[in-house]
């Protein structure tokens, strides 16, 4: 079945690090990708996403290529602020529309 | 901004006892999905609703778990009779059509005592 296989943490950066978080996936079809994103006490908000191979989504200094040859979509930002601290969870979204999600990164980053 | 709204934030609840959480969905969205998480660990996929009736449920969806939209509009879960592992956040998730991202609500966390 479709799966996705996250770097898992913790991850703990000084703020204006470059962050990098492996994501891949297996499925079949053509699935959407994404990263979701909580904050400390919050739900999941949508950080980005692709729909298709090639695609890069960005939102907020993030960005994640769809990466159909490699079935990949890792997560990178140039440059980290503390306010960035949360857990990222890439997610696959299958023909049947339920989402997939991977194990979830925490990322802390420090002042 | 439209967003999914759950109730409540919080609830606790005595093994055995049934407990309904609710979602109130996005206007005119189509799908929709019960997640969990519990605590330290990855969300996972409970059940999808579409048309009224459920598409796909996962193997934790035993037959203590229910799901239904009484109103046209709430749509909520319901836990039979609970059992300490049940004790997790729930979230309501939302989709208008395919491709599109599905929208969460805060969540209920829900402990089991």
């Amino acid at each position: 079945g479709d799966s996705v296989t996250q770097m898992e943490g913790p991850v703990t950066l000084s703020e204006e690090a470059f962050l990098t978080i492996n994501c891949t996936y297996t499925a079949t079809g053509y699935p959407s990708l994404f990263w979701y994103v909580q904050y400390p006490g919050e739900g999941l908000q949508l950080l980005l996403k692709a729909t298709k191979a090639d695609d890069k989504g960005s939102n907020k200094g993030f960005e994640a290529t769809y990466r159909k040859e490699t079935t990949s979509f890792h997560l990178e930002k140039g440059s980290v602020q503390v306010s960035d601290s949360a857990v990222y969870f890439c997610a696959l979204g299958s023909n049947d529309y339920k989402l997939s999600f991977g194990a979830g990164t925490t990322v802390t980053v420090r002042a | 901004e439209p967003e999914v709204t759950q109730t409540p934030s919080h609830q606790v609840t005595q093994m055995g006892q049934e407990v309904i959480l609710r979602c109130v969905p996005i206007s005119n969205h189509l799908y929709f999905y019960w997640y969990r998480q519990i605590l330290g660990q990855k969300v996972e996929f409970l059940v999808s609703f579409y048309n009224n009736e459920i598409s796909e449920k996962s193997e934790i969806f035993d037959d203590q778990f229910s799901v239904e939209r009484p109103d046209g509009s709430n749509f909520t879960l319901k836990i039979r009779s609970t059992k300490l592992e049940d004790s997790a956040m729930y979230f309501c998730a939302t989709l208008y059509i395919t491709g599109t991202e599905a929208f969460f609500g805060q969540g209920t966390r829900l402990t089991v005592v």
